[in-house]
């Protein structure tokens, strides 16, 4: 059974840090690009960020470039995002999802449960 | 402001068959596949069409996607009370290289 879990959420004043993981079983972790997409209280989703399965592609939103990272090991089955500068409208729930091999186009077929981050003072 | 188009509700009755739009512009929707989540409360989305018009493995043929130009329509048949959630739609665009949501829809079985 695919599971993603993530942990790492929290509460940060503005321009604070936090890293998020999502640690991954059922699949082969090495295969997989993989997203996190975040979720404002009361509001839509979000595409955040993607990795491919080698780290060798890496894409962003604009609205976190330059503060947030994505990485991963495929050794530890792991997905992470580190969030720096964090801001009062980066409160969200933040989901690592999976892109899917079968898929053509850029979709995510399985999600975590999702992580709270809250930047408040 | 979303980079896909979405109503902010629709609305139908048990039984019926209910279609939710998708628009957007040739560097989304016109050039790339879409794809369709629901997201019931409290709870992570779940992929229900990607590739414009496939359907996961365990996901009943009551949902189907299509696309035309640059708008996509999720359709919906038989309509259940558990039905009741927000869908959203998510496409690729080339220009921001970036992917976007529609803003999402509410669906209420009444």
């Amino acid at each position: 059974e695919v599971q993603l879990v993530e942990s790492g959420g929290g509460s940060v004043q503005p321009g604070g840090s936090l890293r998020l993981s999502c640690a991954a079983s059922g699949f082969t972790f090495s295969n997989y690009g993989m997203n996190w997409v975040r979720q404002a209280p009361g509001k839509g989703l979000e595409w955040v960020s993607y990795i491919d399965s080698s780290s060798s592609t890496l894409y962003y939103t604009d609205s976190v470039k330059g503060r947030f990272t994505i990485s991963r090991d495929n050794a530890k089955n792991s997905l992470y995002l580190q969030m720096n500068s964090l801001r009062a409208e980066d409160t969200a729930v933040y989901y690592c999802a999976r892109s899917p091999r079968a898929a053509t186009g850029t979709s995510f077929d399985y999600w975590g449960q999702g992580a709270l981050v809250t930047v408040s003072s | 402001q979303s980079v896909l188009t979405q109503p902010p509700s629709v609305s139908a009755a048990p039984g019926q068959k209910v279609t939710i739009s998708c628009s957007g512009s040739s560097s989304n929707i016109g050039n790339n596949y879409v794809s369709w989540y629901r997201q019931l409360p409290g709870t992570a989305p779940k992929l229900l069409i990607y590739d414009n018009n496939k359907r996961p493995s365990g996901i009943p043929d009551r949902f189907s996607g299509s696309r035309s130009g640059t708008s996509a329509t999720l359709g919906i048949t038989g309509l259940q009370t558990g039905d009741e959630a927000d869908y959203y739609c998510g496409a690729w665009d080339s220009s921001l290289s970036a992917l976007g949501f529609g803003g999402g829809t509410k669906l209420t079985v009444l």
